[in-house]
């Protein structure tokens, strides 16, 4: 049993367009992360959430704390190939005993 | 030392042979946590250490798995007796503290470990 599902398993698109990665869980966390993997390599943090509802921007990307603290979301606008990778969301909290329960990943291609 | 740096980077192994697979955190870093990943999946979380506690070790999957700190810092994760099912990339990662729940974990490379 996943305690995080994120939605799309897979997104490929057009260098340009815009898109939204899920992630849901019926747990709640104190905190939820976001990470980028490239091939070969391990996961790196683009961002940590700990607010209901909090919103964070980076450059083109913008992620969003459910009010519940249950579910989060990251929206990338004009993609670029350079944005190609697994996304990879990991909760924290009450309910995981403070280890990271990491969610199934989404990988994006971006088609040039 | 820049970063988490694991060791070997491959393992092929046959069936029925102990593997150990070595993680050299980041130097100060207290917390240390082991994953497991299949092809293209998310993480399954095995074990993890903070300090001079006693690890965590809810996540490992059988009791051929077993890991061990030296040191507080160098880790060495131990799979006796592998089965094809444990091919996987194992990634290790390590942070300055686990209590917070917000601590930037760094991870290794991995190594992908295959069982023929």
């Amino acid at each position: 049993t996943q305690l995080l599902e994120q939605s799309p398993q897979f997104l490929s698109i057009q260098e340009g367009e815009n898109l939204t990665v899920y992630c849901n869980s019926s747990s709640v966390f104190s905190s939820l992360q976001w990470y980028r993997q490239e091939p070969g390599e391990g996961p790196v943090l683009l961002v940590t959430v700990v607010t209901g509802g909090e919103v964070k921007k980076l450059k083109r990307l913008t992620f969003q704390f459910g009010d519940a603290r249950k579910d989060s979301s990251l929206h990338i606008t004009a993609a670029q190939t350079g944005d190609t990778g697994l996304y990879l969301c990991a909760g924290a909290g009450r309910d995981t005993g403070n280890q990271f329960y990491f969610g199934t990943g989404t990988s994006l291609t971006v088609i040039p | 030392g820049a970063g988490v740096s694991q060791s070997p980077s491959n393992k092929v192994t046959e069936k029925g042979k102990d593997v150990e697979l070595r993680c050299d955190p980041i130097s100060g870093h207290t917390a240390l946590y082991w994953y497991r990943q299949s092809l293209g999946q998310g993480l399954e979380f095995l074990i993890y250490f903070q300090g001079n506690s006693a690890p965590d070790k809810s996540g490992l999957p059988s009791d051929r798995f077993s890991a061990e700190r030296t040191g507080g810092s160098v880790s060495t994760l131990t799979i006796q007796r592998t089965q094809q099912e444990d091919s996987a990339v194992y990634l290790c990662a390590s942070s300055f503290s686990v209590a917070s729940g917000t601590d930037t974990q760094y991870f290794g490379p991995g190594t992908r470990l295959t069982v023929l």
